[in-house]
């Protein structure tokens, strides 16, 4: 199954851009990038996803390199309510598997 | 829409009881999961469906068995409890395999003593 890896925390300060890494060397060409955020005492929601092409949602940018080995969610202006787990997710190859990873603990600073 | 209806949301089990951790979707969604999350730690992969009486393993099912009789219902049986399992348990369902959101319930907590 293909892997990913992250950063296991990051910090940010409000009203900053925030670049949340995701490397994913064993990626497949059928392998879809989903990203998901946990804030605390919730369950995941759905982010934003990917294959190719950077994508733009309402809750951020997802850019994705050309040898699709790593990808970048991009939280344009953090706010005190994005501090949150984030989980970059491969799909494709795993069947009907969804993994999640540890993911990327995010706080943010007033 | 309700989504996805986790039932019941805080459970003490005692050591060898069973019981039934209710999920169910009105989203008509062919793919359910199940995952569990320890403190501090990340989603493990329990179980999951594909569609009506199709399931199949996901990376912890052992203490664990499930079955999807309906599209909506999909439900995770707890058999001879151990503290081990001890845990929040999600449900998710989603309408597409490699493209379609994940919907997550808002959890059960189980607890064994």
């Amino acid at each position: 199954d293909a892997k990913t890896t992250q950063p296991n925390s990051m910090e940010s300060n409000e009203e900053e851009p925030v670049h949340l890494p995701c490397n994913h060397s064993t990626i497949s060409g059928t392998d879809y990038i989903h990203w998901y955020r946990q804030l605390p005492s919730q369950g995941p929601e759905y982010v934003i996803h990917g294959l190719t092409s950077n994508v733009n949602n309402r809750m951020a940018s997802l850019a994705i390199a050309e040898d699709r080995k790593s990808s970048t969610l991009i939280l344009h202006r953090a706010t005190l309510r994005d501090a949150a787990v984030y989980y970059c997710i491969l799909t494709g190859n795993q069947g009907g598997k969804l993994i999640f990873g540890q993911g990327t603990e995010l706080s943010v600073k007033p | 829409n309700a989504g996805v209806t986790q039932t019941p949301k805080f459970r003490i089990l005692k050591i060898g009881q069973s019981m039934t951790l209710q999920c169910a979707q009105d989203m008509n969604h062919n793919y359910m999961y199940w995952y569990r999350q320890d403190p501090g730690m990340g989603l493990k992969l329990i179980y999951y469906s594909v569609g009506a009486g199709i399931t199949d393993k996901g990376e912890v099912p052992n203490g664990y068995n499930v079955s999807r009789s309906t599209t909506e219902d999909f439900p995770l049986r707890l058999e001879l409890a151990a503290p081990s399992q001890t845990s929040v348990y999600f449900c998710a369902s989603s309408k597409g395999l490699y493209t379609g959101e994940l919907f997550f319930g808002e959890g059960s907590r189980l607890t064994v003593l």
